[in-house]
């Protein structure tokens, strides 16, 4: 069973701040990296799909790096609105495997 | 536009019985796959599918059982429901298969087993 962790559990912040969670993940075997967000009564959508060592990515004022080589992964939220409250969810796949293993999720509240 | 449709959304179980959950994607994705979501834990992989007419086991695959007969259907079966697969099941699908695919997920199927 691979180990995919996710940090902090919950996270408050203020709307306009910036903020970045953690994805750790096992370094040997890399193939990918997938960040979805998950809003309350909704289904995840996917944010990033991420492969190679250095990758960054951008969409709005969500971005997220990715280091394979020490097995993390940062997204980070640029001047946080009350629509980015959410749970945001890493996901993991080794190399040969065809299913993404998800961690527990960033559970993210921006208050006004 | 569609996308990924599950049925029933909401389902109520008495021990014993055995059910369908029905995922059906318009996207024309090969890969198909179903999650359950439990509290306090990641979702995790319990079948999927890399085209019509192959499945294959995930994390916990144990009490369900799938088929593929065509591209855009993947139902998942309970044999016999025990209240441990208690759960909100989630389909999902991609374009490019199960690791560099992004994953499009259904509304969620919400089952108790009494």
């Amino acid at each position: 069973i691979l180990n995919v962790e996710q940090s902090p559990q919950s996270l408050h912040v203020q709307e306009g701040d910036s903020t970045n969670f953690t994805c750790s993940f096992p370094s040997s075997n890399f193939y990918a990296l997938h960040w979805y967000r998950w809003e309350t009564a909704k289904s995840p959508e996917a944010l990033f799909v991420m492969t190679l060592n250095g990758d960054e990515k951008k969409k709005g004022r969500i971005s997220a790096t990715l280091n394979t080589k020490e097995g993390y992964s940062y997204l980070y939220i640029k001047g946080s609105q009350p629509e980015d409250s959410a749970t945001y969810l890493c996901a993991f796949t080794p190399g040969g495997a065809d299913g993404l293993t998800f961690g527990k999720g960033t559970h993210l509240i921006i208050q006004p | 536009n569609a996308g990924v449709t599950q049925t029933p959304k909401f389902q109520v179980l008495k021990t014993g019985q055995s059910m369908t959950l029905q995922c059906a994607q318009d996207m024309n994705h090969e890969y198909m796959s179903w999650y359950r979501q439990d509290p306090g834990m990641g979702l995790r992989l319990i079948h999927y599918s890399v085209g019509a007419g192959i499945t294959d086991q995930g994390e916990v695959p144990n009490g369900y059982n799938v088929s593929r007969s065509t591209t855009e259907d993947f139902p998942l079966r309970l044999l016999s429901a025990a209240p441990s697969q208690t759960s909100v099941y989630f389909c999902a699908s991609s374009y490019s298969g199960g690791s560099t695919g992004e994953l499009f997920f259904g509304e969620g199927s919400r089952l108790t087993v009494l």
